[in-house]
């Protein structure tokens, strides 16, 4: 098993213009999950989803989309991107099956994306 | 789900045991104690949770008070591989999603 991947590993983007990060993960896992990381700090949650066709904002959804069209795939996409979204972003995915949810997250490698 | 308490940072000599606290006295009845740890520039890795037991894999064990307020992670034999910041996150299992909070954690310093 590969885990989680994400591409691409480093990007620079230019204010306003519009970028999807890949994520994938191939355990068959129904919860996916985007967080972000700034320098020094924790972790936060920006969007996440359930299965395939369900998502759901996290803690910091503002200028981020999300789709799960397959159970594998969870692409973000930053339609205008702005210099406060430079950051570093994982993906993460776990076990979940109706009421039980599994906190055994799997984490992939992250993107370090820089916004001019 | 509860706060948890770290020290943000810590010390500790190669090949002695590194023993990182948790305070989550709020925590309730069907919250488990989870432990991440963030090696740097990589995505968080799962060490290790529990509920009331204490709890051993191969990576660290988990001790955790009978009044389950708090909880210590151990690593028996730190090594310099072993350096990073250690996020303690208490949760439930219910629910239909899996909303980790991560705070700052605990950085590990594992030194010669």
């Amino acid at each position: 098993n590969a885990g989680v991947t994400q591409t691409p590993k480093f990007q620079v983007l230019k204010t306003g213009q519009s970028m999807t990060l890949q994520c994938a993960q191939d355990m068959n896992h129904e919860y996916m999950s985007w967080y972000r990381q700034d320098p020094g700090m924790g972790l936060r949650l920006i969007h996440y989803s359930v299965g395939a066709g369900i998502t759901d904002q996290g803690e910091v959804p503002n200028g981020y989309n999300v789709s799960r069209s397959t159970t594998e795939d969870f692409p973000l996409r930053l339609l205008s991107a702005a210099p406060s979204q430079t950051s570093v972003y994982f993906c993460a995915s776990s076990y979940s099956r109706g009421a039980i949810t599994s906190d055994t997250q799997y984490f992939g490698p992250g993107t370090r994306l820089t916004v001019l | 789900d509860a706060k948890t308490t770290q020290p943000p940072s810590m010390d500790c000599a190669e090949g002695r045991a590194a023993n990182l606290p948790c305070n989550h006295s709020t925590i309730s009845g069907n919250e488990y104690v989870y432990w991440y740890r963030q090696i740097h520039s990589q995505g968080p890795q799962y060490i290790i949770h529990g509920l009331k037991n204490n709890e051993t894999n191969e990576m660290a064990s988990l001790i955790i008070t009978e009044d389950r307020k708090s909880s210590t992670l151990i690593l028996p034999h730190a090594t310099l591989r072993d350096t990073a910041v250690y996020y303690c996150i208490v949760r439930s299992h219910t629910g239909t999603a899996s909303k980790l909070t991560f705070g700052t954690g605990t950085r590990l310093q594992v030194t010669l």
